[in-house]
């Protein structure tokens, strides 16, 4: 099974609030798990990847942070919410095969008042 | 760092009518290609993909071509449907056994009508 859980599905937060977002995955130990957003009108941006239980490389310098402290979870963080936060966060993995397919969640759409 | 630049942002053909979708990459060591579709609210799905030692793929109604040299490859879809409409993502990378990294690029909204 390659299936991602992601939570909350939306969430609306003021500015300045705390924020996380949850993905957990089935399947084979040890995945390649990765964090990207998607904001409006605009490409899928990598923001975080991990190869391991805390080992998180960041893409992109920003507000946000990324933990793992189990295997097959993933948390996507922040301390103060910025308005330029809003966005749809995908998590996903890849898969085993050579070429390395991504799985992708169903995404956490965000919206910062 | 790889970039990729995806045209055009929206697409409007009628059922039945083909639409091509095209990318290009910047970095000549790229050298797997695959192509996401996005359907409203829901992640990206993998639909197909070409490695760099291929110039065409077919999967049925989709195919996808690879030109090295012009560092730019492309989506095909033939005899559209309604089902089809959804924003499609190519990427880009360099495969390895371990950590791979794809870069997207910004999507294509395809609209078919019946």
């Amino acid at each position: 099974s390659q299936t991602i859980h992601q939570w909350p599905a939306t969430l609306v937060q003021p500015v300045g609030s705390p924020l996380s977002l949850e993905c957990t995955v089935e399947g084979t130990s040890n995945p390649n798990l990765y964090w990207y957003r998607q904001a409006a009108g605009r490409g899928l941006q990598l923001l975080f990847y991990s190869v391991g239980i805390g080992q998180i490389s960041s893409e992109v310098p920003q507000n946000l942070s990324a933990s793992r402290p189990q295997d097959r979870q993933f948390i996507l963080s922040s301390k103060k919410l910025l308005l330029s936060d809003s966005g749809f966060y995908l998590c996903a993995r890849r898969s085993r095969t050579f070429t390395g397919e991504l799985f992708f969640g169903e995404g956490s759409r965000l919206t910062v008042l | 760092g790889e970039n990729v630049e995806q045209h055009p942002s929206t697409l409007s053909v009628q059922e039945g009518d083909s639409a091509v979708i095209k990318c290009t990459y910047s970095d000549s060591a790229s050298n797997y290609f695959p192509w996401y579709k996005q359907e409203l609210g829901k992640g990206p799905q993998l639909i197909i993909d070409i490695r760099s030692n291929v110039g065409e793929k077919k999967d049925q109604r989709i195919a996808v071509t690879l030109n090295k040299t012009a560092k730019h490859f492309s989506l095909h879809i033939t005899e559209t449907q309604p089902e089809d409409s959804a924003v499609y993502f190519c990427a880009a990378s360099i495969l390895d056994t371990g950590f791979q990294k794809l870069v997207f690029g910004t999507g294509t909204r395809l609209l078919v009508s019946p």
